[in-house]
């Protein structure tokens, strides 16, 4: 099946220093991705989508300039927290949807952050 | 908006015991259904999908049929293990095949 991968798995950043997270489809092309956050024992709540090429939409209550989500290839998709703070450590996960296989998304194994 | 309900957790069985997660989904049109599984530290894994009225979906001996009339998509596996504890989160993607709706996960612990 679809492969999504997510790196780092875990990072441990000081509060302050911006951290990326990139999310790759290694074998079929991702059109959209998702990015969702997952507070523990949460659920998981949709951040953003991002069109390749195409600026990122954002959910209401997320803040685009501290979450940046860049899609700048078909295979690539990265977020980047900037001034990152305690209360942005969290559970990232990103999906990808199959450009070729209409509406069928894969889920990437998500990436741990904690910020001290 | 659409939305999505689940039973409340933790629930706690003995092994082989008889599963059931209650979901009920609300949902213009007629939505796709899902149950993905997180274990301990990890992403999420499809575990089954239905994508219309009276389907069922199936793997690894669970199983979720796609109730219209109920708004209902209960998950079930007849004789659980101990590899089986995770959360289980239901979920349900809309006709024009954007975003997912999740609920809130329920936490199944399997004691042997």
């Amino acid at each position: 099946g679809a492969v999504v991968s997510q790196h780092p798995s875990w990072v441990i950043c000081k509060s302050g220093t911006s951290v990326k997270i990139e999310c790759r489809s290694l074998d079929f092309q991702a059109t959209t991705m998702f990015w969702y956050r997952q507070f523990p024992k949460q659920s998981l709540m949709l951040m953003a989508t991002s069109n390749e090429g195409s600026k990122a939409t954002y959910e209401q209550g997320v803040e685009k300039d501290k979450f940046l989500i860049n899609h700048a290839s078909l295979t690539l998709s990265t977020l980047t927290v900037t001034s990152a703070h305690p209360e942005d450590s969290s559970f990232y996960i990103c999906s990808a949807r199959d450009g070729g296989r209409a509406y069928e998304q894969y889920f990437g194994p998500g990436t741990r952050l904690t910020v001290t | 908006g659409n939305s999505v309900t689940q039973m409340e957790g933790p629930v706690t069985l003995s092994e082989e015991a008889f599963l059931t997660i209650n979901c009920t989904y609300t949902a213009t049109g007629y939505p796709s259904l899902f149950w993905y599984v997180q274990y301990p530290g990890e992403g999420l894994q499809l575990l089954l999908k239905a994508t219309k009225a009276d389907d069922k979906g199936s793997n690894k001996g669970f199983e979720a049929t796609y109730r219209k009339e109920t708004t209902s998509f209960h998950l079930e596996k007849g004789s659980v293990q101990v590899s089986d504890s995770a959360v289980y989160f239901c979920a349900l993607r809309d006709n024009y095949g954007q975003n997912f709706v999740f609920g809130p996960g329920t936490r199944l612990s399997v004691l042997p």
